[in-house]
């Protein structure tokens, strides 16, 4: 069975400061790995994906995440955060055997001015 | 359009009634998926299209739930005799290959049954 963990449902940064959300998946097969940003009012756009190769990817406005296989976990980070930056964020999971997304319960990110 | 297209993008119905969410997926998209996403949770996965054929249905809930794409572009999700815990907002997403791709999801079809 694969699922996806997201520790923090709501997370809370000041303006410039890191951002870091977290997402730990479990996975029978190597799995391929994504953030989804979704804005007030939007549709969930993809901000960044591992499939293969480099385990550090970069991904749009500034945010990167790591593929760690020994910690099963994928993070989101950023070193300074902007108040755009206020959205849901969602890891999902993706498996080489398989057609299905599997998608975190999300964590709300809030920038304080 | 450039983007996938859903309508409605708000639907209220009452209990009991049958509710048609329509989704127009982009252009030359071959896989098309219907996501459920309720209130403080994560999309759902309901179903999955390759072209014309559900590959993947194991997601819908129960037979009450039942999705087509006749041509393979536009894809309408059926729901009969609607129940209160059908309300959520149901998201479409169209992709040009799966697994690795990346999905494209429309702004979502917020269904309120009453």
């Amino acid at each position: 069975a694969q699922s996806v963990t997201q520790l923090g449902s709501h997370v809370s940064v000041s303006e410039g400061a890191l951002v870091l959300l977290r997402c730990n998946y479990s996975s029978s097969v190597p799995p391929y790995l994504f953030w989804y940003v979704q804005y007030p009012n939007q549709g969930l756009q993809l901000l960044l994906k591992y499939t293969t190769g480099a385990t550090l990817v970069k991904g749009i406005n500034g945010f990167e995440a790591e593929f760690k296989k020994s910690e099963t976990s994928f993070h989101l980070t950023k070193p300074s955060a902007h108040m755009s930056d206020a959205a849901e964020y969602f890891c999902a999971v993706s498996l080489i055997t398989g057609n299905q997304f599997y998608f975190g319960t999300g964590t709300s990110l809030t920038v304080i001015p | 359009g450039a983007g996938v297209s859903q309508t409605p993008s708000n639907k209220v119905t009452e209990k009991g009634k049958y509710v048609e969410l329509r989704c127009d997926p982009i252009s030359g998209h071959t896989a098309l998926y219907w996501y459920r996403q309720s209130l403080g949770q994560g999309p759902e996965f309901l179903i999955y299209f390759q072209g014309t054929g559900a590959a993947d249905d194991s997601g819908l809930p129960n037979d009450r739930f039942f999705a087509v794409r006749p041509e393979g572009s536009v894809s309408t999700l059926k729901i009969q005799r609607t129940e209160r815990g059908d309300s959520a907002v149901y998201l479409c997403a169209s992709s040009l290959e799966t697994n690795t791709g990346e999905l494209f999801f429309g702004e979502g079809s917020r269904l309120t049954v009453l």
